[in-house]
């Protein structure tokens, strides 16, 4: 058990639709990630945040929303979602704190888009 | 950019066979790398990592040597079992900024 939690395990949503992918970070850890992980593309990184702020973005789509609340938890918002949105969808943490630590993954949301 | 490249999977070995996973990286400077694995319907765990040239990172049997000078970290296991059979990523990453994953090799192993 990583300690990090993800909900929901599964959604099945329509196109167009808009869903809300939830992350507990492990206990402590400031820094949450959050990855898409999809059969044709591997693990692409999406958004990073630190303490509440966004730190870094990365192949985000605009139709993607995320932020982390003062309690540390994380949502990912999907919006107007494709066929193509289908996928796992991956957080992780980190202390933040030091260098190198390693990430700890979540066992993520598959999303399914029909 | 930073990048990751690993061999293509699927891999299939016999159980007790030795196993080589390779994986070379392009970076700007001097990146940490690590080995994932994700088992079936489970998120990533880390297996080994190595912060600077030279480092060999090893856990449960596998290894992993950090080598600047061909850009590697090829993943090595004298003698696989069953239980190994997972998904692999190679991973590099600066600091506590994001890791850039390979795309995963997938390893079967046959009793």
């Amino acid at each position: 058990d990583s300690g990090v939690t993800q909900t929901p395990k599964h959604l099945i949503t329509a196109t167009g639709q808009r869903v809300t992918l939830r992350c507990s970070p492990r206990s402590g850890d400031l820094s949450v990630y959050w990855y898409q992980q999809s059969l044709d593309q591997g693990l692409q990184f999406l958004i990073q945040y630190y303490n509440g702020e966004e730190r870094a973005k990365g192949n985000i789509l605009e139709r993607f929303s995320a932020q982390q609340f003062p309690d540390l938890h994380s949502e990912l918002n999907l919006s107007s979602l494709e066929l193509g949105d289908s996928a796992l969808y991956f957080c992780a943490s980190r202390s933040g704190t030091g260098n190198n630590s390693p990430l700890h993954f979540g066992n993520g949301t598959r999303l399914t888009v029909t | 950019g930073d990048s990751v490249t690993q061999m293509e999977g699927p891999v299939t070995l016999s159980e007790e066979a030795f196993l080589t996973i390779n994986c070379t990286y392009t970076a700007t400077g001097y990146p940490s790398l690590f080995w994932y694995v994700q088992y079936p319907g489970e998120g990533l765990q880390l297996l080994l990592k190595a912060t600077k040239a030279d480092d060999k990172g090893s856990n449960k049997g596998f290894e992993a040597t950090y080598r600047k000078e061909t850009t590697s970290f090829h993943l090595e296991k004298g003698s696989v079992q069953v239980s190994d059979s997972a998904v692999y990523f190679c991973a590099l990453g600066f600091g506590n900024e994001k890791l850039t994953f390979g795309t995963g090799t997938r390893l079967t192993i046959i009793p």
